[in-house]
């Protein structure tokens, strides 16, 4: 079954305490991205990656960083997290760009305490 | 940068009513417009992608209209059933990056 896969679901960790959310796909889709979801602002993108090796900053980057070592997975990482970095994160990929539709994953909700 | 906005925020219509929800963007330089659905605890599913030179797409009960030039799009949903009931976004690519409205969160009472 072609899907995104995010793990955990849920999280409550502690600020400063590092922390990964996995992200994987099995449809060979060259973009991925993250996107955090907060009451009143909708969704909004953090990082993308175009293809393997390439990320790019999307309009709230601050406090993240992400890698893309294999096509399949885009992890996100939270060097030290901050309570500002609660929210629901959701990773999605597209064959080749955003100009196609996107398949989302399931979401990870995370509380930083 | 790209603002995506959509009213109303939310909606509650009878069963059977035929509905309209609404999306504006600002920047008209993008490529497509896509519509998706998110039911409570879950990711988003995409219902309809619009390309920038069509003016319509449809897909069953849901028909989605652009007009890029006004920086506009519509979504028609006939013949509304409870199931429909949940949160519907529109997003714009623009360049790489990807906006998203704030939604429009749909109830259909039975």
């Amino acid at each position: 079954e072609a899907q995104v896969t995010q793990n955990p679901r849920y999280l409550i960790t502690v600020t400063g305490k590092k922390l990964t959310v996995t992200c994987s796909q099995n449809m060979n889709h060259e973009y991925m991205s993250w996107y955090r979801q907060d009451p009143g602002l909708g969704l909004r993108q953090i990082y993308y990656s175009m293809n393997v090796e390439v990320t790019d900053k999307g309009d709230v980057p601050e406090g993240y960083k992400v890698s893309r070592k294999e096509k399949r997975n885009f992890p996100l990482i939270l060097e030290s997290p901050s309570p500002n970095q609660t929210s629901l994160y959701f990773c999605a990929s597209s064959p080749r760009s955003s100009n196609q539709p996107q398949h989302f994953g399931d979401g990870t909700r995370l509380s930083i305490l | 940068k790209q603002e995506v906005t959509q009213i109303p925020a939310a909606l509650s219509v009878p069963e059977g009513e035929n509905l309209v929800l609404n999306c504006s963007f600002t920047d008209s330089a993008i490529y497509n417009l896509q519509w998706f659905r998110q039911d409570p605890g879950k990711g988003l599913t995409s219902l309809l992608l619009i390309q920038s030179s069509q003016r319509e797409q449809t897909s069953g009960r849901l028909n989605a209209s652009l007009d890029k030039s006004s920086g506009r799009s519509t979504l028609y949903i006939a013949a509304s059933q409870p199931g429909d009931s949940a949160t519907y976004l529109c997003a714009v690519p623009t360049g790489n990056q990807f906006y998203f409205g704030t939604g429009t969160s749909l109830t259909v009472i039975p």
